[in-house]
């Protein structure tokens, strides 16, 4: 069925590095993608979003890359601190719909 | 800009028992959202608004679940009865066109 899902359940760096979260969808009608970042104890937060046609988008430490040939999403954050901590998720808005789509998450840990 | 306001922050019911949750969405949004969050797992919508009209409760169980827009703002999801595998955090957010603002969420414990 369709699904938007992610690589890896949890990613582990060390403080300063760069972090790479990646996310695959199976819907070729998605046209907009949103990371969403969530701690513990919180609802989710808007981290960046891009729209089907985009390839690459920028924001303050985080980049969302988009390859719609492979349908496959990928969310950067650059010299990762402790406050990156968190649960990663992306989700999709399908072409004429509302509805918000969540994948299962990444868990990303800072390492000192 | 107040975010999305719910409450209560943390609810315990015995299974079989009713539950209530309240959302006050950000003044303007047009479209609501109720998202279920099994511990460990992605939020699932449960019901969507637009004002106050339902635009897709496919996933709600029906069953059990209500909610209700009545004057396109505030919402109330109602659990009846419960039981213990509703236990999630239950997430409120809005929207007014592309991005959704999320509230902190009630996490409810069915024991």
């Amino acid at each position: 069925g369709e699904s938007v899902g992610l690589h890896l359940p949890t990613l582990s760096v060390q403080e300063g590095d760069n972090s790479i979260i990646n996310c695959a969808y199976s819907n070729s009608a998605s046209d907009y993608f949103i990371w969403y970042k969530q701690e513990s104890g919180k609802g989710p937060q808007f981290i960046i979003d891009i729209r089907s046609n985009m390839d690459k988008r920028q924001g303050q430490r985080v980049t969302v890359l988009l390859n719609k040939t492979v349908k496959h999403l990928s969310l950067q954050i650059a010299a990762t601190q402790p406050g990156d901590s968190a649960v990663y998720f992306c989700a999709e808005k399908r072409k004429g719909a509302q509805k918000l789509v969540f994948g299962q998450g990444t868990r990303l840990t800072i390492n000192p | 800009e107040a975010g999305v306001a719910q409450s209560p922050r943390y609810k315990i019911i015995e299974k079989r028992q009713s539950v209530a949750f309240w959302c006050n969405p950000i003044s303007g949004h047009a479209t609501l959202y109720w998202y279920q969050q099994i511990l460990g797992q992605g939020p699932k919508l449960l019901i969507q608004f637009q004002n106050n009209g339902v635009v897709d409760d496919s996933q709600l169980p029906k069953d059990r679940f209500s909610a209700e827009r009545l004057k396109g703002v505030d919402s109330t999801l109602k659990i009846q009865p419960a039981k213990l595998e509703d236990s999630a955090v239950y997430l409120c957010a809005s929207s007014r066109g592309t991005e959704a603002f999320f509230g902190q969420g009630t996490r409810l414990t069915v024991v």
